[in-house]
């Protein structure tokens, strides 16, 4: 089967850093999406990582390792904003799209 | 401002009866997906849409079934509605089949099956 697990809840405090695991096992990968959703509202695209290493983007940078089945979502200098629920989804050999739980951040003052 | 709009935003439905639900892609896209959202749990994929053809299904009944138009407007029909079927539906749009691009997602329809 496809599983993609990421934690369910992290709590941060504001102007900290925090990172987001998420690991994955799916027949076939053509690449790593990380969304953000906040409650009540659509996911808003962060990332796309379909070769292995760090992008950078802003406060926000997405690492991919494609041996060991594994990403994270890199937060900085975190603000209030940043209370979100945020999705890891993997592309699999049909190219769809499988989706994590999500891992609902909430930053503490 | 992404685009896509959905209608209606939240609906109440009893068991038994058969919803339609309705997207508005974003402009130049040709391609819609739908996904299942239940409270708490990331989106599933219900189906695929490529210049009105469905391309891709995932592992829902078959009394979930959808449309694409020639607009690229898209529906989600859902017959013999079940209690489990409660949930956020999301519609989102891309350009070609391989959704190697961003999503763009619509706000949702809340659909509550009593």
């Amino acid at each position: 089967g496809q599983n993609i697990d990421q934690p369910t809840e992290m709590t941060a405090t504001e102007g900290a850093i925090v990172q987001i695991n998420c690991t994955y096992q799916t027949s076939g990968f053509n690449g790593l999406f990380w969304y953000q959703q906040h409650a009540g509202e659509a996911p808003t695209f962060l990332s796309y990582n379909v070769l292995d290493g760090l992008e950078e983007k802003g406060r926000f940078s997405s690492f991919l390792s494609r041996s060991k089945g594994y990403s994270y979502l890199l937060l900085k200098e975190l603000q209030m904003k940043d209370s979100a629920s945020y999705l890891c989804a993997v592309l699999d050999s049909n190219y769809q799209l499988i989706w994590g739980a999500g891992t609902k951040l909430i930053i503490k003052p | 401002e992404t685009g896509v709009t959905q209608s209606p935003t939240h609906l109440i439905k009893t068991r038994g009866q058969q919803v339609t639900l309705r997207c508005s892609s974003q402009s130049g896209h040709n391609t819609v997906s739908w996904y299942q959202q239940a409270l708490g749990q990331g989106p599933q994929f219900i189906f695929q849409y490529y210049r009105e053809e469905e391309n891709g299904r995932g592992n829902f009944p078959p009394r979930f079934s959808g449309l694409q138009f020639p607009n690229y407007s898209s529906e989600l029909n859902v017959n013999a509605l079940e209690l489990d079927d409660s949930a956020l539906y999301l519609c989102a749009s891309s350009y070609g089949t391989e959704n190697t691009g961003e999503l763009f997602f619509g706000e949702g329809s809340r659909l509550t099956v009593l």
